[in-house]
C-alpha cells in the first residue's frame, strides 16, 4: 500500500517568513516527487518536481529530497498572503513512464499579513 | 497560456445513469490522466493513458469506468452506471513528458 503522509495543519506563518512543509512516503522504490498547490475549490497546480537527493530551487521555492529517510520537503521563502493554500505532496513509483501519482492529503498553509 | 480544458464544469446525474466527462488536453502533450477528489479528501489516481492505450489504472478504475481518445484532441472518461459514491471532482491532467502533469479545472460530478 503506497502512502504519502503530510501534517494537515493549518500551518500559520507570518508574511515574509519561511514556510516549511513536510512529507513522508512509504514506498521505498519511489523515484519522482512533486509539490502541488491547491486553492480552495480549485485544481492542483504544479509547483515543482524533484528526482535526486538534495535541494532544488525555483524562485522562492526549494524542494528537498532525502530518499534514505523517505522524506520530501518544500520551503517557501518570503511568504506572501497569496501563498495561503493547501500544498499537496505527490509521489510516483517510476522516474519515467505514465504511472499515476499518489497524493498526500495536503497541508493547509496560512500566511498571516 | 495553454491549459487543460474540461467540460462540463458541473454534472448532476441520477444513480445508475451513464456519464461522460470530457477533456481537451494541452496540444502536443502525450501523457493523459484522470484523477478524482471526493470532497474533503485527497486526490486519487484513476488511470493514465499513453500511446493510445491505458498505461496504468488504480483499483478504483473498475469495469464501470472507461477512457477514450476518440479524435486526437479529446480525452474522455465514461462511467457506465453511476453510484452515489462516484460523486466527486474529476480532474483531467496532461503532460508533454512523464515528469509533469498539468491539471484541468475539473468537473464536479453529483450523483443523486
Amino acid at each position: 500500500q503506497k502512502e504519502v503522509e503530510q501534517n494537515s495543519g493549518p500551518l500559520s506563518v507570518p508574511e515574509g517568513a519561511i514556510a516549511s512543509l513536510n512529507c513522508t512516503y512509504s514506498d521505498r522504490v519511489s523515484q519522482s516527487f512533486f509539490w502541488y498547490r491547491q486553492y480552495s475549490g480549485k485544481s492542483p497546480e504544479l509547483i515543482m518536481s524533484i528526482y535526486s537527493n538534495g535541494d532544488k530551487e525555483d524562485g522562492r521555492f526549494t524542494a528537498q529530497l532525502n530518499k534514505a529517510s523517505q522524506y520530501v520537503s518544500l520551503l517557501i521563502r518570503d511568504s506572501q498572503p497569496s501563498d495561503s493554500a493547501t500544498y499537496l505532496c505527490a509521489v510516483r513509483r517510476s522516474g519515467g513512464g505514465a504511472d499515476g501519482l499518489t497524493f498526500g492529503k495536503g497541508t493547509h498553509l496560512i500566511i498571516q499579513p | 497560456e495553454p491549459e487543460v480544458t474540461q467540460t462540463p464544469s458541473h454534472q448532476v446525474t441520477q444513480m445508475g445513469q451513464e456519464v461522460i466527462l470530457r477533456c481537451v488536453p494541452i496540444s502536443n502533450h502525450l501523457y493523459f490522466y484522470w484523477y478524482r477528489q471526493i470532497l474533503g479528501q485527497k486526490v486519487e489516481f484513476l488511470v493514465s493513458f499513453y500511446n493510445n492505450e491505458i498505461s496504468e489504472k488504480s483499483e478504483i478504475f473498475d469495469d464501470q469506468f472507461s477512457v477514450e481518445r476518440p479524435d486526437g484532441s479529446n480525452f474522455t472518461l465514461k462511467i457506465r452506471s453511476t453510484k452515489l459514491e462516484d460523486s466527486a471532482m474529476y480532474f483531467c491532467a496532461s503532460g508533454a513528458s512523464s515528469t509533469e502533469a498539468f491539471f484541468g479545472q475539473g468537473t464536479r460530478l453529483t450523483v443523486v
